[in-house]
């Protein structure tokens, strides 16, 4: 099974300023011939359900503000805020969807600094 | 609008049964590929099980394998997940969700349903 690690657990950022999470798969989530990574960001706010925010590593989903984007290949991927608002306060979770069973990241908590 | 409703969730005693069923409206349900993904209070996601549009394919977790069925009425646009001998752990709110295919992410989550097991 893959095994999704997310750091840090917990982030606290100022508004306007950068948010960084990392997420890290024990094995390689690049579908070669596809070249396509599995791997989906989501935002999680209190009392709701997950929210897709990111797809294929680094493509925004549809209405998602361009502030969210996605990078990394293989092993190694980061989700960013380029610009932190208030609404934006959430747990992400990263995703893999390469293999069954899907695994999440444990999630990384985003407060406001 | 996809909608996605839950229900069935509630209390139960370990050992117990229940089943969840997830009405889906606002897409072509017969074509989407559904999961079930639960999250125990103030915890994580966790991956729980998945069937393909037509039902033919079919994957659970280590977790609930043996324990759990998940099955699809499609002339009624409904997912289901049978649970049987539940335990403690089992407690979580159990969210139905869809993608579009076997190898493409979950798109579209319901509200949730909360299944609490204890004694």
């Amino acid at each position: 099974d893959i095994v999704m690690t997310q750091s840090p657990d917990s982030q606290a950022v100022s508004l306007g300023e950068r948010a960084t999470i990392n997420c890290k798969s024990s094995q390689s989530l690049l579908y070669s011939s596809k070249n396509k990574n599995y791997l989906a960001w989501y935002q999680q706010k209190p009392g709701q359900p997950p929210k897709l925010l990111i797809h294929w590593a680094s493509t925004r989903e549809s209405g998602v503000p361009d502030r969210f984007s996605g990078s990394g290949s293989g092993t190694d991927f980061t989700l960013t805020i380029s610009s932190l608002q208030a609404e934006d306060v959430a747990v992400y979770f990263c995703q893999q969807y390469y293999s069954l069973p899907y695994s999440f990241g444990q999630g990384t908590k985003l407060e406001i600094k | 609008e996809v909608q996605l409703v839950e229900s069935g969730g509630g209390l139960i005693q370990p050992g117990g049964s229940l089943r969840l069923s997830c009405e889906a409206s606002g897409f072509t349900f017969r074509s989407y590929w559904m999961h079930w993904v639960r999250q125990a209070p103030g915890k994580g996601l966790v991956w729980v099980s998945r069937i393909n549009s037509d039902g033919s394919n079919i994957g659970y977790a280590d977790s609930v394998k043996g324990r759990f069925t998940i099955s699809r009425d499609n002339a009624k646009n409904t997912l289901y997940l049978q649970m049987k001998l539940l335990r403690a752990e089992d407690t979580a709110v159990y969210y139905c969700a869809r993608a579009v295919g076997y190898d493409t992410p979950i798109d579209s989550w319901g509200q949730g349903t909360l299944v609490t097991v204890s004694s």
